[in-house]
């Protein structure tokens, strides 16, 4: 079992690209989130998702960002036009009977 | 507003120390994590209490809950160099109608330093 795996682990990104995070849940995990954690800052909570489902995006920026876990494949958190301010770590988790389990993250770095 | 809040926020102690951390948190909860957080790297999962029980062990890890005034503490016994991270609390809800999924609120963190 390799756990949560994220990538890239890091990405650098100029203002105005795009960037996207990719995260691959747990074998037999159905429920995936997204946090983000700006430097010397706990965790914030983003997007829940479920296969092909958007359960609650609360957390998620209202422009620029969106999340998605289809079908086949991993979940995806997109980051359109990224800003200096976007420049953070991303983990994802997966869980099934609420234990959570954590992925290594992606470092984003807006220049 | 930020639900678990750890204090202090930064703890150095010597070799061999016992280390306390505290969270504060605000509204109720189904139960309460403990994460530890190496620099530059992912969280890993270290106790989870529920919101029915008071302590619970886990080798060099003691945790309480008074759900009653809302808090908990971590202590880690017999500190060693490799215990220098940080540490997070974070409560949890669930997602309801969704069976086994819940919402983690992160504190800010406690950095613990400790010193050979």
């Amino acid at each position: 079992n390799a756990g949560v795996m994220q990538n890239p682990r890091h990405l650098v990104r100029r203002r105005g690209q795009e960037a996207r995070l990719r995260c691959s849940p747990m074998k037999g995990h159905s429920h995936v989130y997204w946090y983000r954690q700006l430097p010397e800052e706990g965790l914030k909570f983003m997007v829940y998702l479920q296969k092909e489902n958007i359960i609650d995006e609360s957390g998620m920026p209202k422009e620029r960002f969106s999340a998605e876990f289809p079908k086949e494949g991993p979940s995806i958190l997109r980051i359109q036009q990224v800003v200096r301010g976007d420049s953070a770590a991303y983990f994802c988790a997966s869980s099934r009977n609420y234990g959570y389990t954590f992925g290594s993250g992606t470092r984003l770095t807006v220049v | 507003s930020q639900q678990g809040e750890e204090d202090p926020q930064a703890l150095s102690i010597q070799e061999g120390e016992n280390a306390t951390m505290n969270c504060s948190y605000k509204t109720s909860i189904n139960n309460l994590q403990w994460y530890r957080q190496n620099s530059g790297r992912g969280l890993v999962h270290l106790i989870l209490i529920r919101s029915n029980e008071r302590e619970k062990h886990s080798g060099r890890l003691r945790v309480t809950l008074d759900t009653s005034k809302k808090s908990s503490s971590l202590l880690i016994t017999a500190s060693r160099a490799a215990d220098t991270a940080s540490y997070f609390c974070a409560t949890a809800n669930p997602f309801f109608g969704f069976q086994g999924a819940q919402k983690l609120v992160f504190g800010q963190g406690t950095r613990l330093t400790i010193n050979p």
